[in-house]
C-alpha cells in the first residue's frame, strides 16, 4: 500500500539553526500538507500546497517557515531559525484531491527537538 | 468548521466490539464526517468517512444518526493494536478550506 514517507524520524538542532524536514508524498497525489503536534497537544494544521504554491496557511506558519516541492517527488518544510517552541512532531500529509472523497494520508512524522 | 464532542477516554476488552461516539449538533448539510486514529508515536491514520449513509470498510463501520447530529465509529472486535486516540472530524467540502481541524479525540484503552 502506498505511503507517505518522512525523513529524518528525529532531528535534533540548536536554537537559531535552520532545519529542513523532508517528505515523499504518495506518488499520484496533488495536494500536500504539513501539520505539527507539540507533545501532549492537538494536531495543528500548518500549511497546504497545491500546484506549486501555498493554498492555505495557519497563523503558526509565519515568515520563519517555508515549503517547497523541489522536484517531482519531495515536499519539504524549512524552518529558518528554530526556536525552542518549534520542538514538536511534524507530520506531512498528501491527498489526490481536495473534495469529499479525497482523504489525507499522513506520514509517521519527524520529531524535531530544538535545544 | 463545525465542532465535534467526544468522550476523553474509553476502555474496552480485547475481542469485544467498541462503539466510539461523536456529537456534532451544528453539522451542516455539506459536512463530511471523517474518523482518524493516532497510535502512540505515529501520525494520524485514516479510518473511515461518510456523509449520510452508514459506511463499512475493513477497519471499521460508521453509523450516522438520521439527523446527522451524531455518529458512532464501531470497531467490531477490538485488539490491543486498536489502542489509540480516535478523532472525529467534520469537513465541509464547500468551505474552500483544505485542512483538518483535530480536537482532543477519544483515547481508547484495550484491556487484554
Amino acid at each position: 500500500e502506498p505511503e507517505v514517507t518522512q525523513t529524518p524520524s528525529h532531528q535534533v538542532t540548536q536554537m537559531g539553526q535552520e532545519v529542513i524536514l523532508r517528505c515523499v508524498p504518495i506518488s499520484n497525489h496533488l495536494y500536500f500538507y504539513w501539520y505539527r503536534q507539540i507533545l501532549g497537544q492537538k494536531v495543528e494544521f500548518l500549511v497546504s500546497f497545491y500546484n506549486n504554491e501555498i493554498s492555505e496557511k495557519s497563523e503558526i506558519f509565519d515568515d520563519q517557515f517555508s515549503v517547497e516541492r523541489p522536484d517531482g517527488s519531495n515536499f519539504t518544510l524549512k524552518i529558518r531559525s528554530t526556536k525552542l517552541e518549534d520542538s514538536a512532531m511534524y507530520f506531512c500529509a498528501s491527498s489526490f484531491g481536495q473534495g469529499s472523497g479525497n482523504i489525507q494520508y499522513f506520514g509517521a512524522g519527524t520529531r524535531l527537538s530544538v535545544l | 468548521d463545525a465542532k465535534t464532542t467526544q468522550p476523553n477516554s474509553m476502555e474496552s476488552n480485547e475481542e469485544e466490539p467498541v462503539h466510539l461516539p461523536c456529537n456534532h449538533s451544528t453539522i451542516s448539510g455539506t459536512d463530511y464526517i471523517h474518523w482518524y486514529r493516532q497510535l502512540p508515536s505515529q501520525g494520524p491514520e485514516y479510518v473511515i468517512h461518510g456523509l449520510t449513509s452508514n459506511v463499512n470498510n475493513r477497519m471499521a463501520s460508521l453509523a450516522i444518526a438520521e439527523d446527522r447530529k451524531s455518529s458512532t465509529l464501531i470497531l467490531h472486535r477490538a485488539t490491543l493494536r486498536d489502542a489509540a486516540v480516535y478523532y472525529c472530524i467534520l469537513r465541509d467540502v464547500n468551505s474552500g478550506t483544505y485542512k483538518y481541524i483535530f480536537g482532543t479525540g477519544t483515547r481508547l484503552k484495550v484491556l487484554a
